[in-house]
């Protein structure tokens, strides 16, 4: 089945940019996403990126794809404190699922 | 943007009763709608699919009796954990498609937190 992995933590200081990291394995994916959960709420969801694109930008956020490699980075620029949260990665491969990451945690430090 | 309500927060309720949670497209019609279940520090795993005006499709080892799905309309799906126990507690988040394609995100409500005592 589809196996989507992120690494779990991630520490930035406010102000420097923040990288989160993903690999899938399904070479069929033809969307993937980026969510936030901030602690005790439902997901939002933050910018998604179809997969013959590179890279999309959205204010403060870019995404890149490897679809060779089957990686997909989110880096969030400026970071600042209200960015805390967990990150997920999820994939989609035409079905109406979406498979998601581990999530990775991020904490912003003063 | 689209809005997807889910109701209640937070729920506890005591081992052996059953509990409705809703999910409700806002400010859109939704046919398909998810169900699901996320662990402590854990993803979301996929508990079912939610169809409206059919039958709901649940995903391998979910048990169909004990999460008893109902989308009897285009904007709300409901999820009965039925005679709960503790080991039912968990956060439940719902979602919906706001669009036909797939290429429409999918929305997610704020999850409900379930504790059974």
């Amino acid at each position: 089945g589809e196996d989507v992995e992120q690494s779990l933590f991630l520490s930035v200081r406010e102000g420097d940019s923040s990288v989160i990291n993903c690999t899938y394995t399904d070479s069929s994916s033809t969307y993937l996403y980026w969510y936030k959960q901030e602690p005790g709420a439902g997901l939002q969801l933050l910018t998604y990126i179809f997969s013959n694109m590179d890279m999309k930008q959205d204010q403060r956020l870019t995404v890149l794809l490897n679809k060779k490699d089957k990686h997909l980075s989110l880096r969030i620029a400026d970071t600042q404190t209200g960015d805390s949260a967990i990150y997920f990665c999820a994939e989609s491969t035409g079905a109406n699922n979406l498979f998601f990451g581990t999530g990775t945690r991020l904490t912003v430090i003063p | 943007g689209a809005v997807v309500s889910q109701h209640p927060s937070w729920v506890i309720c005591k081992s052996g009763t059953s509990v409705k949670i809703e999910c409700r497209s806002l400010d859109f019609q939704a046919t398909t709608m998810f169900w699901y279940r996320q662990f402590p520090k854990q993803s979301l795993m996929l508990m079912a699919t939610s169809n409206e005006g059919s039958k709901a499709t649940y995903e391998q080892g979910v048990e169909k009796d004990k999460f008893l799905i109902n989308h009897a309309s285009l904007t709300l799906s409901t999820l009965t954990v039925t005679s709960a126990h503790p080991e039912d507690s968990s956060f439940y988040i719902c979602s919906a498609r706001a669009g036909a394609g797939i290429e429409s995100p999918l929305h997610f409500g704020n999850g409900t937190r379930l504790t059974v005592t």
